[in-house]
């Protein structure tokens, strides 16, 4: 079954770089969710989209962004990068907005060196 | 205090053995429970879920659920050295965002 798909896989960039994150949901899900995980930490929720339109914010910092198209992708986009940004992101998506399953994609590992 | 709290341990357990992971909660809001599997440096894998009270069994695993107590928690049986991971307990926090625990490391001894 088709799952999650997020690229790039690794990413490297320096301190004050931007960087963009790209997630696919499995198709037919319409709801996306984007979780940074530091290192030993558990994922934190950053933001979700349903249906194109932002959903629901968490620890989302103003330097990032974020947005889902018309064919239900989400970017991250994300500027000034910090030492302390260095995580895997991940995205989930899952059918319908309302406590609905969410399915995790590989994930993106940034380091900001 | 963290939303969902697990313990971390790490938890040993001999091949075979039931594993038995718990987890707590505090927003009482809270209608959706998951477990995860990640194991390092990969993504967290959906287990099981649970929404009703009382047990949910799928093959070797069986998820419970106390919403008076607040309380979920993983059952493992016949454990192998395959379910060496760490388990990430979630809670919904509204209608879209997941609230994890910490997460606890089991290692399954052969």
């Amino acid at each position: 079954a088709a799952g999650v798909i997020q690229s790039p896989r690794h990413l490297i960039k320096e301190k004050r770089e931007t960087a963009t994150l790209k997630c696919y949901p499995i198709p037919r899900h319409d709801t996306v969710y984007w979780y940074q995980q530091g290192p030993g930490q558990d994922p934190q929720f950053l933001i979700s989209f349903y249906e194109k339109m932002q959903s629901d914010k968490g620890s989302i910092p103003d330097r990032f962004s974020a947005q889902q198209f018309s064919d239900y992708h989400s970017e991250l986009n994300m500027s000034s990068l910090e030492l302390g940004d260095s995580a895997l992101y991940f995205c989930a998506s899952s059918l319908g907005a309302a406590r609905e399953t969410q399915y995790f994609g590989p994930g993106t590992r940034l380091l900001v060196l | 205090q963290k939303e969902v709290e697990q313990n971390s341990g790490p938890l040993s357990v001999p091949e075979g053995a039931i594993a038995s992971l718990n987890c707590t909660y505090s927003d009482r809001g809270s209608q959706s429970f998951f477990w995860y599997r990640q194991y390092s440096g990969k993504s967290p894998e959906l287990i099981m879920f649970i929404y009703s009270n009382g047990d949910k069994e799928d093959g070797r695993f069986t998820a419970q659920l106390n919403k008076a107590s607040q309380y979920v928690s993983l059952l493992i049986r016949d454990s192998q050295p395959s379910d060496s991971a760490t388990y990430l307990c979630a809670a919904d926090q509204g209608a879209q965002k997941l609230v994890f625990g910490q997460g606890t490391r089991l290692t399954i001894n052969p």
